[in-house]
């Protein structure tokens, strides 16, 4: 079973239009991430979700806009779409371990690359 | 600032020459360092988390050490399948993310 599933694998799109990528997470955990990897492979984190609500929002433009309409799910909506924007993009999950003083293991999804055109 | 950095970027191996890659972080309140390798196409996969310093964990030919300055990841007689990025990440107590380094790529040659 995949623990971490992205879709679509990849996406290759004009300027201007507006997708969507969708991750799920079968391993029951409440917090998820969504990080863009660059062209120089640095991974960087772009957003966080724990028990649908946004924790973390970097300095992503408003384009970019996360939604999660359950514990398992977490979509990145991206508007207007931009050269710059083609990067491939991982969602990611953890459990927090409740005493907020460990990070748990964030497990990977296997990436969407996208290509804006 | 919470940082990462790994060293060296790109290592080369003859398959059986043992090394060991460095990742050094600065970050307040360590929460978990993280080790990932990740193939070409495809996303991190977990290796291992230390949590103190200290700590050793193992798995094949791999050995990730933890000192309250940097991490090392030992590679012992690899094999070509080991040929991957190996990615270092940190999390501090500032939040949920993951601070990665820019990460080794490792060639392991027959």
């Amino acid at each position: 079973d995949t623990a971490v599933s992205q879709t679509p694998k990849y996406l290759v799109t004009q300027m201007g239009n507006d997708k969507s990528i969708k991750c799920e997470q079968n391993l029951g955990h409440d917090t998820m991430y969504w990080y863009k990897q660059d062209s120089k492979k640095f991974l960087k984190i772009m957003f966080s979700y724990n028990n649908k609500e946004l924790i973390i929002n970097e300095t992503v433009p408003n384009r970019f806009s996360p939604k999660s309409p359950d514990k398992a799910h977490l979509n990145l909506h991206i508007n207007s779409l931009e050269l710059g924007d083609s990067a491939v993009y991982f969602c990611a999950s953890s459990q927090e371990d409740g005493t907020g003083l460990y990070q748990e293991t964030q497990y990977f999804g296997p990436g969407t690359r996208l290509l804006v055109l | 600032e919470d940082q990462v950095t790994q060293s060296p970027e790109a290592l080369r191996l003859q398959e059986g020459e043992s090394s060991s890659l460095n990742c050094s972080y600065t970050v307040s309140g360590l929460r978990g360092l993280f080790w990932y390798r990740q193939d070409p196409g495809k996303g991190p996969e977990f290796l291992f988390t230390l949590y103190s310093a200290g700590e050793e964990k193992e798995k094949e030919r791999l050995k990730a050490t933890l000192t309250k300055k940097e991490s090392f990841l030992h590679i012992t007689a690899p094999k070509p399948e080991d040929s991957a990025t190996y990615l270092c990440a940190a999390n501090s107590n500032s939040g949920y993310a993951l601070n990665f380094g820019k990460g080794t790529s490792l060639l392991v040659t027959p």
